[in-house]
């Protein structure tokens, strides 16, 4: 019920490419889905989020888009940098959680 | 800017040794956690605080111990080392007790034992 399976695992993509990272969740009453970052050698950081009334929220490259019916939410990193490369979180909370459950990250890398 | 600063970057300790694990927040947030971070299992919840003297487990509490006597500061305590707590580990904070709050990550503690 708590869990949140994110993939790929690890991701390769050439400068000026999309990167596409999924993920899904199974207890419904999650509302809160924030995406985090981290670069090597530092703790994550917040990215970007949303909360399922809307299906797309976008920052700058940044889009995270939220299915609902699917229980499934994806972030889109349009014209991949390297400066990109990092690791990246999904997460998930809502309903009667007391915490923020993480996916198990995705290692990005961005090649020139 | 949200600072979170975890007294060592690398640190390496015998089995059966007594860990201390320290984290300051400089932003007078109410809650702070603790988290280990393993290749493939992604962030995973030791403990949490929101409050002074407060304390809940998270996920995986078991050989673990927390202590939180001033707000800004969070220690996570391992009472025996073992090496199969040889792992990253992330403390953080939030302003609020909102689980929609920002978490601010410290860089971590590498932590190996031997």
């Amino acid at each position: 019920q708590q869990q949140v399976k994110q993939s790929p695992q690890s991701l390769i993509v050439q400068k000026g490419g999309i990167s596409i990272i999924n993920c899904a969740y199974e207890n419904t009453a999650f509302d809160y889905f924030p995406w985090y970052q981290q670069f090597p050698g530092k703790g994550p950081a917040l990215l970007i989020a949303i909360r399922p009334d809307v299906s797309e929220k976008k920052e700058g490259r940044f889009t995270i888009s939220f299915n609902k019916s699917a229980k499934q939410f994806s972030l889109h990193i349009m014209d991949s940098q390297p400066g990109d490369s990092a690791t990246y979180f999904c997460a998930a909370t809502g309903g009667t959680a007391s915490k923020l459950t993480f996916g198990t990250g995705t290692r990005l890398q961005v090649t020139l | 800017d949200v600072k979170v600063t975890q007294s060592s970057r690398y640190l390496v300790k015998r089995t059966g040794e007594k860990v201390f694990l320290e984290c300051v927040q400089d932003m007078d947030h109410e809650n702070m956690f603790w988290y280990r971070q393993d290749p493939g299992l992604g962030l995973r919840l030791i403990y949490f605080s929101y409050d002074v003297k407060m304390k809940e487990k998270g996920d995986i509490p078991e050989g673990y111990s927390v202590s939180r006597e001033k707000k800004e500061r969070f220690s996570l305590i391992l009472e025996s080392a073992s090496t199969n707590q040889t792992s990253m580990y992330l403390c953080a904070s939030s302003l609020d007790r909102y689980l929609t709050d920002t978490q601010y990550f410290g860089p971590g503690t590498r932590l190996t034992v031997l």
